[in-house]
């Protein structure tokens, strides 16, 4: 399935993070989402060919990375209180413009104070 | 307005009873839905994907679909203590999963 590291991590206004998800076998899209506490997920972004392939309503400071093996990284920048969430990765099989129903790791749960 | 709005709940259905949840969703060119169930401190997990107008029955779930109302639903039957959880529904413009926009979530408790 799909993993995600860590399970919990705790920084300061203004610092740097970076997760990290590694998608389920087979799959070739990387897509991320926020969850703030009792929302529903918000799409971050979605990586494909280690291309970014769509974004959500995010500032230029959440940005990825996508790996040959089609693993990802997502990185926020200047952290901000309201950045603290349950951050999900979700993997799938895209060819031929359609995707499969996305499947998502455990999640990050990271608070920032 | 929200894109994809849900009744937040809590809804409380006996064990064994038909549990109902809607949906409903304000971008007309929106082509897939899903049904995702949220256990608490956990990850979103897939029960059921619709593309057509009509129903679509998997087990215990039958999702239904009207495109003309906008509107989404998700019926569960014989109603498990397990089934408590956040329901989460989703749609996407395209068939596929690049961009789904999630509801908040209908919390579903199920009574022994």
């Amino acid at each position: 399935g799909v993993t995600q590291s860590p399970t919990h991590l705790i920084k300061t206004r203004g610092q740097q993070v970076t997760l990290r998800c590694s998608s389920q076998s087979g799959h070739n899209t990387v897509s991320w989402y926020q969850q703030a506490l009792g929302q529903g997920p918000q799409f971050i972004f979605q990586y494909y060919r280690k291309e970014e392939n769509g974004r959500g309503n995010f500032p230029p400071r959440f940005s990825g990375l996508q790996f040959p093996n089609d693993s990802s990284e997502l990185n926020v920048n200047a952290l901000e209180l309201d950045d603290s969430a349950l951050y999900l990765c979700a993997s799938s099989f895209l060819s031929g413009g359609y995707n499969s129903p996305l499947h998502f790791g455990n999640g990050t749960r990271l608070t920032v104070t | 307005q929200k894109e994809v709005e849900q009744n937040s709940g809590p809804l409380s259905v006996p064990e064994g009873a038909i549990a109902s949840l809607n949906c409903t969703y304000s971008d007309r060119v929106s082509q897939s839905f899903f049904w995702y169930r949220q256990y608490s401190g956990k990850s979103p997990e897939l029960i059921m994907s619709i593309y057509s107008n009509g129903d679509k029955e998997d087990g215990r779930f039958t999702a239904q679909l009207n495109k003309a109302s906008q509107y989404v639903s998700l019926l569960i039957r014989d109603s498990q203590p397990s089934d408590s959880a956040t329901y989460l529904c989703a749609a996407n413009p395209n068939f596929g999963n690049e961009k789904l926009t999630f509801g908040t979530g209908t919390r579903l408790t199920i009574i022994p």
